[in-house]
């Protein structure tokens, strides 16, 4: 199984409310990470978690929050986004940190309102 | 700071050969990779140089310079479903895993 799975697939929500992103690989990988992807952009890094510890916050507006529940699981909390936020988010997992291959998930498209 | 250049669109035809460069910038350098997105889509991986050289996977080749600060990603019998997004990223020398991401080279494949 080389599969990193993202629910929900699509997302529309006000700038006041709060929902989270959540996404699941179960390849005994220790290191996720999210990306935000903007259209026609590359990816960019958001926050490492490694040992389901954080290991890089890209300098992130408290607005998004993670959260790595145990090694399997990484959500990405989100409360009064801003219409700029909206964009494809990406999760990614490799076996360590230093690993050489990164697995994306799917993503979810994010549409703030 | 860090600096990756590809091309921003490249066309090609079904069955011919095709290569994408990438030059890149890095205060160190820890290794590259290329990652092909369609629409809408994760970027999936495809392949990964560290030492100089060619590294080839069936219809794809990668190749690097390390000294020019080089790579080409090279297509041969090119389908219609290549049509895709092309992602040079390199990492971080810092060694934190984190991988920075050229803008990626969109390529269309015309019949």
């Amino acid at each position: 199984d080389t599969e990193v799975t993202q629910t929900p697939k699509h997302l529309v929500m006000g700038m006041t409310n709060k929902k989270s992103l959540k996404c699941e690989q179960h390849m005994g990988h220790r290191a996720m990470y999210w990306y935000k992807q903007k259209a026609k952009k590359p990816p960019e890094l958001m926050f490492v978690y490694s040992y389901e510890k954080l290991s890089i916050n890209e300098s992130v507006p408290s607005r998004f929050s993670p959260e790595c529940p145990n090694s399997s699981l990484l959500n990405l909390h989100l409360h009064a986004l801003q219409p700029e936020d909206s964009a494809l988010y990406l999760c990614a997992s490799s076996q360590a940190q230093q690993s050489y291959e990164q697995y994306f998930g799917p993503g979810t498209r994010l549409t703030v309102t | 700071g860090q600096n990756i250049d590809q091309p921003t669109e490249m066309t090609a035809t079904e069955g011919a050969i095709v290569q994408i460069n990438c030059t890149y910038q890095t205060s160190g350098f820890n290794g590259l990779f290329w990652y092909q997105q369609h629409a809408g889509e994760a970027p999936t991986f495809l392949s990964y140089n560290v030492l100089d050289g060619l590294e080839e996977k069936g219809r794809f080749s990668s190749f690097l310079s390390r000294s020019k600060g080089y790579s080409y990603l090279l297509l041969k019998e090119l389908q219609m479903k290549d049509s895709a997004s092309y992602l040079c990223a390199v990492r971080d020398p810092s060694n934190t895993g984190k991988l920075i991401f050229g803008q990626g080279t969109t390529l269309q494949v015309k019949p």
